[in-house]
């Protein structure tokens, strides 16, 4: 079954308005890596996220990682229209194993 | 070189076929993977290599597939007797040094069985 589960499958905004993806695991998570695939590219890295707890922020980015490690969110303030594309995120699970959420697909209504 | 390079971009097989799609990663990458995604759907991991290790291969989905690696070089994914559920976009993708660091992918090679 899905290790990592990601919620919602689709989001529509405004520009200008916020967006938050979130992710999931019934499983404690080494770390978590977030991934943008803008439509017709290919997924690239934003960040990782090791330590419990811990909050990045990449410009109008804010990436968390629960206490648990266990649950993981993406947020964007003010949405743009360059934010459009897909936004996985991938947890670790062990030594070996990353399992890739199935995606939050981002669309910005300029 | 820039980056990793995925050959070819696009193919199309007949049903029953066998196709080989090659990658290659960034020069240094000592880890490689190969992932499978479906059209509107998230990635799924199929194998990967470390340096010199044995490959993990828990996730290919049939015997079917099959992946070498030359080195810490290029690497073939092979699919034999393709079917039309095969059809996908095969990303590869690869870090350095250590296992699941930060990836950097391919653009991928887009398969259509027909």
């Amino acid at each position: 079954g899905q290790q990592v589960m990601q919620i919602p499958q689709y989001q529509h905004v405004q520009e200008g308005e916020d967006f938050t993806t979130y992710c999931n695991s019934s499983t404690t998570l080494s770390n978590i890596q977030w991934y943008k695939q803008r439509p017709g590219g290919h997924p690239v890295f934003l960040i990782q996220l090791v330590k419990s707890g811990e909050v990045k922020k990449q410009k109008r980015l804010t990436f968390q990682f629960g206490e648990a490690k266990k649950n993981s969110s993406l947020h964007i303030t003010a949405t743009q229209t360059t934010d459009v594309g897909t936004y996985f995120c991938a947890g670790q699970i062990g030594a070996n194993n990353l399992f890739f959420g199935t995606g939050t697909r981002l669309t910005v209504i300029p | 070189g820039a980056g990793v390079s995925q050959s070819p971009s696009n193919k199309v097989t007949e049903k029953g076929k066998d196709v080989e799609l090659r990658c290659d990663p960034i020069s240094g990458h000592t880890a490689l993977y190969w992932y499978r995604q479906r059209l509107g759907q998230g990635l799924e991991f199929l194998i990967y290599f470390q340096g010199n290790s044995a490959p993990d291969k828990s996730g290919l989905p049939s015997d079917r597939f099959s992946a070498e690696r030359t080195g810490e070089s290029v690497s073939t994914l092979t699919i034999q007797r393709t079917q039309q559920e095969d059809s996908a976009v095969y990303l590869c993708a690869s870090s350095l040094v250590l296992s699941w660091n930060e990836q950097y992918f391919g653009p991928g090679t887009r398969l259509t069985v027909t």
